[in-house]
């Protein structure tokens, strides 16, 4: 059974730096295909994509690209996001989801099948 | 923010049919496979549809999926009170470098 589980604080001050966990069960962070990415939302407002790590370690991130980091420990099972430089318009729920990878030999398929619960991240002073 | 664009709203009474709209460009939805999501109040999203018109096991047939050009649609027939919620399309986007996930601007389902 796959399970997905962000950890991490619920108040963040601003301009400090946000690090979020992604504790998964059920499937290898090093399984050929397996990649994690981190999607926030704020209240009220779209989902937007931040961040993916591939089981080979690859990474891609969001035009927030400048802020981001992330990272994985497939011994641990986890995968880790840091924001810098945190401002209230980062207030939202975060979430990280598994993204399914698929190759077929002409085109490249992806999509999320299965997603944590989210932790809702205030910034705030 | 969204490179997708869908409509804020639809609504429809009980066992009637909706359809949601996802446009968006060629170097997202005209090359890439689309995907939807479900999402409740206060819950994380849930994966509808995949690869354009998919269904995941345990998803039901009153709802499907279809790809045309730069654009994607959602269908939803015999419309159910469970079924209000907000739904949002996905996909890659390979303009931007190494690329990166978008999705909709996220559309809220209103039955009547």
């Amino acid at each position: 059974q796959v399970t997905l589980r962000e950890s991490g604080p619920a108040l963040v001050k601003p301009t400090q730096t946000l690090t979020l966990t992604c504790t998964v069960s059920g499937f290898s962070l090093g399984a050929t295909g397996m990649c994690v990415s981190w999607i926030r939302q704020p209240p009220g407002k779209a989902l937007e994509w931040l961040a993916r790590i591939d089981w080979d370690d690859d990474k891609y991130y969001s035009s927030l690209r400048t802020r981001l980091a992330i990272s994985k420990d497939t011994s641990r099972s986890q995968v880790v996001l840091t924001m810098t430089h945190l401002d209230p318009v980062d207030t939202g729920t975060y979430y990280c989801a598994r993204m399914q990878r698929v190759y077929d030999g002409s085109h490249v398929r992806y999509y999320f099948d299965f997603w944590g619960q989210g932790t809702l991240v205030t910034v705030s002073s | 923010q969204s490179v997708l664009t869908q409509p804020p709203s639809v609504s429809a009474a009980p066992g009637q049919k909706v359809t949601i709209s996802c446009s968006g460009s060629i170097s997202n939805i005209g090359n890439n496979y689309v995907s939807w999501y479900q999402q409740f109040p206060g819950t994380a999203p849930k994966l509808l549809i995949y690869d354009n018109n998919k269904r995941p096991s345990g998803i039901p047939d009153r709802f499907s999926g279809s790809k045309s050009g730069t654009s994607a649609t959602l269908g939803i027939t015999g419309l159910q009170t469970g079924d209000e919620a907000d739904y949002y399309c996905g996909t890659w986007d390979s303009s931007l470098s190494a690329g990166e996930y978008v999705f909709g601007t996220g559309t809220k389902v209103t039955v009547l």
